[in-house]
Parts: C-alpha cells; sequence; structure tokens
C-alpha cells in the first residue's frame, strides 16, 4: 500500500507569493491533518480534515487554509508568505477519528522557504 | 488552548545508558501516541496507551501510562546510535484532536 505523499518536496517562494502543498493519503484514509514543523517548536497543529470537512484547526492566522476533496487528497495554502512560515509542513492520514485516535501516518513533507 | 508538555527537549547519552523522555498534560488524556523522527526523516508510529497504568514494551522501549492518564513516559534501555532521533508524544485530547509535545531530540555518542 503506497505511504502519503506529499508534493513538492522543496519550495522556495519570495515574500508575499502564496502558496499551494498537497498530500495524497493512504488509500482508505480520511482524515488529513496537516503540521508545521520549525526547529525547537515541534509539530504546531494546523488543521485536520474528514470527508472534506474541517474538524479542527489551531492556532494560526487566517493566510493559512485548506481543504480536502472527495477523493481525500487534501490541500493547504498560506497566502502572503512572511520569512517565519519557513518550515517543514507534514500532512498525516488516518483511517479515522473514533473516540480513541488511530495511529497517523506521515509523509516526507514540503520544505518550505521563504526568502 | 490545551497542550501537552514534553521534557527535556534534548538528551545526550554515551551509548549503552539509558534514555527516558516525559510528556505531561493539564488534562486527562484518551490516549497517548509515541511517534520517532529521525534525522531529515519524518514521524513514524511506535506505539499508542490507552488504558490507564498501562505499560507496553517494544524490545529496549518501555512506554508508560499514568494512573491518571495526565502523563505518560518513553524508556530506553542500554540505548545504541540508531536510537537517534526525535521522540514525540502525542495526546487524545478535547474535541477528539490529538495534541504533540514538542519532542525530546536523542543523540548517541557511541
Amino acid at each position: 500500500k503506497a505511504g502519503v505523499t506529499q508534493t513538492p518536496r522543496y519550495l522556495i517562494k519570495t515574500r508575499g507569493q502564496q502558496v499551494t502543498l498537497s498530500c495524497s493519503p493512504i488509500s482508505g484514509h480520511r482524515s488529513v491533518s496537516w503540521y508545521q514543523q520549525t526547529p525547537g517548536q515541534g509539530l504546531q497543529f494546523l488543521f485536520e480534515y474528514f470527508s472534506e470537512t474541517q474538524r479542527n484547526k489551531g492556532n494560526f492566522p487566517g493566510r493559512f487554509s485548506g481543504r480536502q476533496f472527495s477523493n481525500s487528497r487534501s490541500e493547504m495554502n498560506v497566502s502572503t508568505l512572511e520569512l517565519g512560515d519557513s518550515a517543514l509542513y507534514l500532512c498525516a492520514s488516518s483511517w479515522g477519528r473514533g473516540v480513541v485516535r488511530p495511529e497517523a501516518f506521515f509523509g516526507q513533507g514540503t520544505r518550505l522557504t521563504v526568502v | 488552548g490545551q497542550q501537552v508538555m514534553q521534557i527535556p527537549q534534548y538528551q545526550h547519552v554515551q551509548e549503552g545508558e539509558d534514555f527516558t523522555t516525559y510528556c505531561n498534560s493539564s488534562t486527562t488524556l484518551s490516549n497517548i501516541q509515541w511517534y520517532k523522527q529521525r534525522p531529515g526523516g519524518h514521524p513514524v508510529f511506535l506505539i499508542q496507551l490507552v488504558k490507564s497504568g498501562e505499560v507496553k514494551k517494544q524490545k529496549r522501549l518501555t512506554f508508560q501510562f499514568g494512573e491518571a492518564k495526565k502523563n505518560s513516559s518513553l524508556h530506553i534501555t542500554a540505548t545504541q546510535t540508531t536510537d537517534v532521533g526525535t521522540y514525540f508524544c502525542a495526546g487524545g485530547v478535547n474535541n477528539n484532536d490529538m495534541r504533540f509535545g514538542a519532542g525530546t531530540r536523542l543523540t548517541v555518542k557511541p
């Protein structure tokens, strides 16, 4: 079974631009979560999508948005990029959202550099 | 918002020494998950604990979930260079959400 696929792997953008990152979850997984990882900050939760609906959202400004398609693939968008948005963006998929959350499978991440 | 605290942030050990990382929450967790991220890699699921006081072992790794389900620990016996990486805990909190700790970065000197 193929793993979680994130594209692109690396990206360099200029301040003020916008960017869209893509995540294809494991086949059959309906939950997709996005995280921002920076040195010393661990994994900061951005948002989670399940069945095309945003279920949870972290403490990030409105410049960060996302969506999920009917095939469970997800995209996240960051508008008006700032230097501080430079980070590794990780996507994680799991099969569901039961009372006890199942394990999450992470993609390789997209390394975004804002210059 | 609700947070899961993890300590220490860094740990450097000599190969063969033991290592422990701790995860604490101010509120009761529904479950706790542990992940390992190798340098340059992505987090990989290690284990999940659900029951109060639960203890699970994976070879040299021992995972514990506190009686009050507010804390957890990961203990590695006799570390090896292959144990190098960052260990994250993730606690199940309100709204069916998982919150990750900041991680403990382990380095092992041969």
